[in-house]
């Protein structure tokens, strides 16, 4: 149980183009998940949280018109990152809550999605 | 943004030794805390989960909490190779909406 996919795996794209990335609970539903960004050498960084059918909650920094966060349903959530940049070149990772009891959860992350921006 | 401190390390230690890998968090009302594995390339996988102070055990690892101290470590006994990763400490609160804040990894090379 608990698991995350994220689609693509990999993807290189020419500077200004958008990326759209999946991220789907597989065998449970997920009211939370949430986005990550991880640069080389560097620790996992929060970008934002998806709620199911509201706006996702961003962090302070994240450009939310660069960054469009859909969470359609209880199994998808989708980024995408629009008119991307070399410097949006990462590994993109999403994860998804486990309710453990009250309104806090387990997250598991999905397999990431490496981007390269030309 | 509130911290969550790791060694970065590398710790080396030899197949068979136990690992001891520590963590420390800044933020007095954290509530959850947890430990991932990450090989290179690859995202987080859950080892850990522990929200009581004490110890957790499953299999080779065990958790120890703290909340007094705010200090939360991995054990990790029998250390194979294959334990060969950067291990993540991470740390949630009811006030972020239970989103995890990542200490920076410590590295652990474990040598046949």
């Amino acid at each position: 149980g608990a698991v995350v996919s994220q689609h693509p795996s990999r993807v290189i794209c020419k500077s200004g183009t958008s990326v759209k990335i999946e991220c789907r609970s597989l065998d449970f539903q997920a009211t939370t998940m949430f986005w990550y960004r991880q640069f080389p050498k560097q620790s996992l960084m929060l970008m934002a949280t998806s709620n199911e059918g509201s706006k996702a909650t961003y962090e302070q920094g994240v450009e939310k018109d660069k960054f469009l966060i859909n969470h359609a349903s209880l199994t998808l959530s989708t980024l995408t990152v629009t008119s991307a940049h070399p410097e949006d070149s990462s590994f993109y990772i999403c994860s998804a809550g486990i309710p453990r009891g009250g309104a806090e959860e387990t997250q598991y992350f999905g397999p990431g999605t490496r981007l390269l921006v030309l | 943004q509130k911290e969550v401190e790791q060694n970065s390390g590398p710790l080396s230690v030899p197949e068979g030794a136990i690992a001891s890998l520590n963590c420390t968090y800044s933020d007095r009302v954290s509530q959850s805390f947890f430990w991932y594995r990450q090989y290179s390339g690859k995202s987080p996988e859950l080892i850990m989960s522990i929200y009581s102070n004490g110890d957790k055990e499953d299999g080779r690892f065990t958790a120890q909490l703290n909340k007094a101290s705010q200090y939360v470590s991995l054990l990790i006994r029998d250390s194979q190779p294959s334990d060969s990763a950067t291990y993540l400490c991470a740390v949630t609160n009811s006030n972020s909406g239970y989103a995890l804040n990542f200490g920076k990894g410590t590295s652990l090379l474990v040598t046949p």
